[in-house]
């Protein structure tokens, strides 16, 4: 079975454009979850999706949003980039909402110049 | 609100020496505590997890961590590392009800030397 994949692996962008991530869960699997990695420290929580909708929301400014498609797929959309916003995007898929085990992606490596 | 602090950044160690990574944390309420692996432009493994039961956790290649609710910590492990085992390592807690909201310490890079 194919694990969790992201798209890009590796991507940079300029200051003040949009950047779009994406990431497919483990089948079987309805929850998404989003990370933020900035070099040095551990990951940072941005969002979870559970069967299409908002479940958690970490502590980001409005310019990061998501979304969940019906096959469970998600997408997380960082608008008016910034350079600290560098970092290593996580997603994380599990089965359901209560404390069942993480599955996390390779991760997709944003540099903002 | 919760947190954990990993208080070593860096834990050197010579392969076959035992090594302890230590985690502490910071919760309100019941927790669920996690390690987790990162090797070099990788994700994130699951080492080992506590959910409830047994307060001692081991995983499939010889680590193990002990939950201890008394002193709020959830150290690692490993009678003897092996080179392989050269990684970063991060403990995260997330509580009972709280879904799959991980809080994460900034991690410890284990680093094995021959």
């Amino acid at each position: 079975d194919a694990g969790v994949t992201q798209s890009p692996t590796h991507l940079i962008k300029t200051r003040g454009q949009h950047v779009t991530l994406r990431c497919s869960p483990i089948s079987g699997h309805k929850s998404v979850s989003w990370y933020q990695q900035v070099l040095g420290q551990g990951p940072q929580f941005i969002f979870q999706y559970y069967e299409k909708e908002e479940r958690g929301r970490g502590n980001f400014p409005d310019r990061f949003s998501a979304r969940q498609f019906p096959n469970y797929s998600s997408e997380l959309n960082v608008n008016a980039l910034l350079l600290g916003d560098s970092a290593l995007y996580l997603c994380a898929s599990s089965w359901g909402t209560q404390n069942t085990e993480a599955f996390f992606g390779q991760g997709t490596r944003l540099t903002v110049v | 609100a919760q947190s954990v602090t990993q208080l070593d950044s860096q834990v050197p160690v010579f392969e076959e020496a035992p090594v302890e990574l230590r985690c502490n944390y910071s919760s309100s309420v019941s927790v669920y505590l996690f390690w987790y692996v990162q090797y070099p432009n990788q994700g994130l493994q699951l080492l080992l997890k506590y959910l409830s039961g047994s307060t001692l956790v081991e995983s499939i290649n010889g680590f193990e961590a002990e939950f201890n609710k008394s002193q709020t910590s959830f150290h690692l492990r490993k009678p003897s590392v092996h080179i392989s085992d050269t990684a970063e390592y991060f403990c995260a807690v997330t509580h009972t009800g709280g879904g799959n909201k991980l809080t994460f310490g900034t991690g410890t890079q284990l680093k094995v030397e021959l």
